[in-house]
């Protein structure tokens, strides 16, 4: 049992758009920001977002995140083949003093 | 832009320790925050601690206090994991990972490529 709830998949046709959730708690999300990363084929994970909705550099603007409460959100807007991967979402856990991260969803572009 | 290069895939029979090396550049060394995470297979993420190279602290979740020891030496610019009393459920991909806390809320922003360790008998 993930300690932030992710769906295990979504999809979508080039050019759509895909929202993929991540359910915490207030000990987590609820109290601290979120971050995401994206995973391609096997690389190092790659930070796309943090504190809940900046990109860093070089992030497209396709990609936006949000928060409320326990749960956020990251959505791709325009969807491309390079895009297909893992996206896994993380944040601060209060009650653990630690890092904690979603199982992961697995964004396949069809 | 940071770049974490990790040693290679390990093979330790169940007992042993494991000590995972991670060359990083990009970063002035005292700005560097190591932190440690692992996936074992079909498990999500799981953070192992990290190490502040400039106030020689680290930080451990509870489930790896006495088994995890952090270090970083500045001249080669490198940081070190330590594993110890390896069983076959430590079996995973260890990552190096940086924290970066210049807005003063930290978080992992670069990830090395990952070391596979392997615990069998």
């Amino acid at each position: 049992q993930s300690v932030l709830t992710q769906p295990p998949s979504a999809s979508g046709t080039p050019g759509q758009s895909v929202t993929i959730s991540c359910s915490g708690s207030s000990s987590n999300i609820g109290v601290n920001y979120v971050y995401w990363y994206q995973q391609l084929s096997g690389a190092a994970p790659k930070l796309l977002v943090y504190r809940n909705k900046e990109r860093p550099s070089g992030v497209p603007d396709r990609f936006s995140a949000s928060k409320s409460g326990t749960s956020a959100s990251l959505a791709i807007s325009g969807l491309r083949s390079e895009d297909e991967g893992d996206y896994y979402c993380a944040a601060w856990e209060d009650s653990l003093t630690g890092w904690v991260f979603g199982g992961g969803t697995k964004v396949t572009v069809l | 832009q940071v770049h974490l290069v990790q040693s290679g895939a390990e093979v330790k029979r169940p007992g042993s320790a494991v000590r995972v090396s991670c060359k990083a550049s990009g970063r002035t060394f005292n700005r560097y925050i190591f932190s440690w995470v692992r996936r074992a297979p079909g498990q999500d993420f799981e953070w192992l601690g990290r190490f502040i190279p400039v106030f020689g602290a680290s930080d451990f979740p509870q489930s790896f206090q006495d088994r995890v020891t952090l270090s970083a030496d500045e001249y080669t610019s490198t940081a070190y994991m330590e594993l110890t009393g390896l069983t076959s459920e430590d079996t995973a991909t260890y990552y190096c990972t940086t924290e970066d806390n210049s807005s003063g809320f930290s978080h992992i922003d670069y990830w090395g490529q990952g070391t596979l360790v392997t615990v069998s008998s």
